[in-house]
């Protein structure tokens, strides 16, 4: 069975704190993704990986990072957390591809407190 | 650019009742579009999923969903809600490139007994 797992379901952190958020995959899936998912506003897109070491900016990447460094591996890091970056942070795996192969894959998400 | 809007941000039946959750996309091209569901504390789950197949799609726990090319409508539904149906829907097109989505706001589906 497919599976995305979220190293944390809940975090607190305070601000100016440096976070890793961290998402494995088990399908060898070559894209990998992190959203921010807040009421009202859906699901965006902070970055996106297609390839090891290989990175996409979405549409929110303001002060956040990632890192790629294993094909089942995609990290989200927050060099200097603030209170506006306190969200729920999904992340999502598919396959590079066509057709039904854009379908994406989530993990449980972490829900992050910045106090 | 895509872009999906869904016209409810929340929705309310009875159980028993049809459930019509409304969703219009915006595309240059001919596009995937997909819907998820969101359980309380719950990863996001494929209900179904559009590929220029047919244009009735049938997703799990009997919703479905048709495509209009014509009125560029994608809306979900279902004939019979049910107390466990309660959940964040998303209506999710494809951007350019295919290899990412874009999400609508999402619709919270209220279900009373």
């Amino acid at each position: 069975d497919v599976k995305v797992t979220q190293s944390s379901r809940y975090l607190v952190k305070r601000t100016g704190e440096k976070v890793f958020l961290e998402c494995v995959q088990d399908m060898d899936h070559e894209n990998m993704f992190w959203y921010r998912q807040d009421p009202g506003l859906g699901l965006r897109l902070i970055y996106f990986s297609y390839d090891v070491k290989m990175k996409e900016k979405g549409d929110i990447p303001e002060g956040y990072s990632v890192s790629r460094e294993k094909k089942e591996r995609f990290s989200l890091i927050l060099e200097s957390a603030s209170t506006n970056q306190t969200s729920m942070y999904l992340c999502a795996s598919s396959l590079l591809g066509s057709g039904s192969n854009y379908e994406q894959y989530f993990g449980p998400g972490t829900r992050l407190t910045v106090t | 650019a895509q872009s999906v809007t869904q016209l409810d941000s929340h929705v309310s039946v009875s159980e028993g009742t049809p459930v019509l959750l409304r969703c219009n996309y915006s595309s240059s091209y001919s596009p995937s579009l997909f819907w998820y569901v969101q359980h309380p504390n719950k990863g996001l789950q494929l209900l179904l999923k559009y590929t220029s197949a047919a244009t009735l799609v049938k997703g799990i726990n009997g919703f479905e969903a048709e495509f209009k090319k014509s009125e560029t409508s994608f809306h979900l539904t279902k004939p019979s809600a049910h107390m466990s149906d309660a959940a964040e829907y998303f209506c999710v097109v494809t951007d350019t490139g295919f290899q990412k989505l874009v999400f609508g706001t999402g619709t919270r589906l209220l279900v009373s007994p």
